[in-house]
């Protein structure tokens, strides 16, 4: 069975500094996908970064970036200079290969960002 | 960009209520996807859908839900005899493979209030 674990229900960060998300994830799947999105209050899911499992790189996606740490299982998203806008709530997910695509989300970590 | 639609973007229906709610994928996706979220909670996974037909299902997703695509182009999820506790956010979402690598697309969510 596959589990995405996001620790940190919410996050404050000051405006023009960088925040790092964690993620950890578990699967017996060698061939995975690890996702992030943005939602924002008004409720879509916007999708920010990709990291595949034989990525010998780090995902990097304008301001985004996945920490991917396979040994440990974890795919931290890091947001360099951090805007107002950047404010929503942030799910990690998981797609393995072997099922039919479903993603697997994590519990969400809420960042606020402050003037 | 070729986005996924969703209709209604809300919709209030009373306890015991049949509701269907619309989707339109990407017209050259093959995967589709619903999702819900209950307000404050992350997102869980109810069906997937290929092929004309349901390729895999959650234990939420019970006689009460059911999905097709009518016409080939909508793809619809219908909740038989709506509870209060359906009330949430349900996000549809396409993708053009099953595999761990490729984006899912959401649409922009239907939220449902039961009375």
């Amino acid at each position: 069975a596959q589990k995405i674990t996001q620790t940190q229900p919410g996050m404050f960060v000051q405006e023009k500094e960088a925040v790092t998300l964690d993620c950890t994830y578990d699967t017996s799947d060698p061939s995975y996908g690890l996702f992030w999105y943005k939602q924002p209050s008004s409720g879509e899911m916007i999708f920010l970064i990709y990291q595949g499992s034989y990525d010998q790189q780090n995902a990097t996606e304008g301001r985004y970036s996945l920490n991917f740490q396979k040994a440990r299982k974890s795919a931290n998203l890091v947001i360099s200079a951090s805007q107002l806008g950047d404010s929503a709530m942030y799910f990690c997910a998981m797609r393995v290969t072997d099922s039919w695509g479903k993603l697997q989300f994590g519990a969400g970590t809420q960042v606020v960002v402050t003037p | 960009e070729p986005e996924v639609t969703q209709t209604p973007s809300h919709q209030v229906t009373q306890m015991g209520q049949e509701v269907i709610l619309r989707c339109v994928p990407i017209s050259n996706h093959l995967y589709f996807y619903w999702y819900r979220q209950i307000l404050g909670q992350k997102v869980e996974f109810l069906v997937s859908f290929y092929n004309n037909e349901i390729s895999e299902k959650s234990e939420i997703f019970d006689d009460q839900f059911s999905v097709e695509r009518p016409d080939g182009s909508n793809f619809t999820l219908k909740i038989r005899s709506t509870k209060l506790e359906d009330s949430a956010m349900y996000f549809c979402a396409s993708s053009e493979a099953r595999t761990a690598n490729t984006e899912a697309f959401f649409g922009q969510g239907t939220r449902l209030t039961v009375v």
